[in-house]
């Protein structure tokens, strides 16, 4: 399968402050996705991104296919943004393989 | 309802007990998954199910059997498992050809 690797592994921000999460694929995926999971543990689709950009208010992601990396933008964190963000990929029909997440904390 | 939804939300089970997971989706998709979430781990998928077959069993053990009766509902039967078992069960489901996954909130379980 693909290998996913996610960084950094664990981001603290102060509330008000922009981060970029970064995900590398061994592999070249056609389908991608970022999650964000809730404290209760709901995994929330945030971005179906397999290339390009896109913006969703507060967030925005990137992906690079051809260097088989993606971006995650966060700006003005709110402490709201807490949880932790996985990257997902997928290259033959819709199995996506999970990297192990960045667990952010957002303080007020 | 809408989306994904999975139920029972949390089971404490004992190692001999017999006990089974819910998924159902309102979505239209015609593929479900099962996904183990554990500690520091990646997502593992589990058992993958287009059309009602199953066309993905990633190595999981017998105690773990699933079950795919129509395109919207999603077992997982549990017996004698081990505590190392414990863990967050998430169902997933998506339409073949379209974008993504759509996940349900998960089922936590304890093996005690």
């Amino acid at each position: 399968g693909i290998q996913v690797e996610q960084s950094p592994p664990d981001l603290i921000l102060q509330e008000g402050a922009n981060s970029t999460l970064r995900c590398n694929f061994s592999d070249s995926v056609n389908n991608l996705q970022w999650f964000h999971q809730n404290p209760w543990g709901q995994l929330i689709n945030l971005f179906y991104i397999p290339s390009g950009t896109k913006q969703n208010g507060r967030l925005s992601a990137t992906t690079v296919a051809t260097e088989r990396y993606s971006l995650l933008y966060i700006s003005s964190s709110q402490t709201t943004d807490s949880g932790v963000y996985f990257c997902a990929g997928a290259n033959t029909g819709n199995q996506f393989y999970f990297g192990t997440g960045t667990s952010l904390t957002v303080i007020p | 309802e809408t989306g994904v939804t999975q139920t029972p939300r949390h089971l404490v089970m004992g190692m001999t007990n017999k006990k089974s997971l819910k998924c159902e989706q309102h979505l239209g998709h015609n593929a479900m998954y099962w996904y183990k979430q554990s500690a520091k781990k990646p997502l593992e998928l589990m058992f993958v199910y287009n059309f009602k077959e199953q066309t993905e069993n990633n190595s999981v053990p017998s105690r773990f059997s699933p079950e795919c009766p129509n395109s919207s509902h999603l077992f997982l039967h549990l017996h004698t498992l081990q505590p190392e078992d414990s863990a967050l069960y998430l169902c997933a489901s998506s339409q073949e050809g379209a974008q993504g996954y759509t996940f349900g909130s998960g089922t936590r379980l304890t093996v005690v």
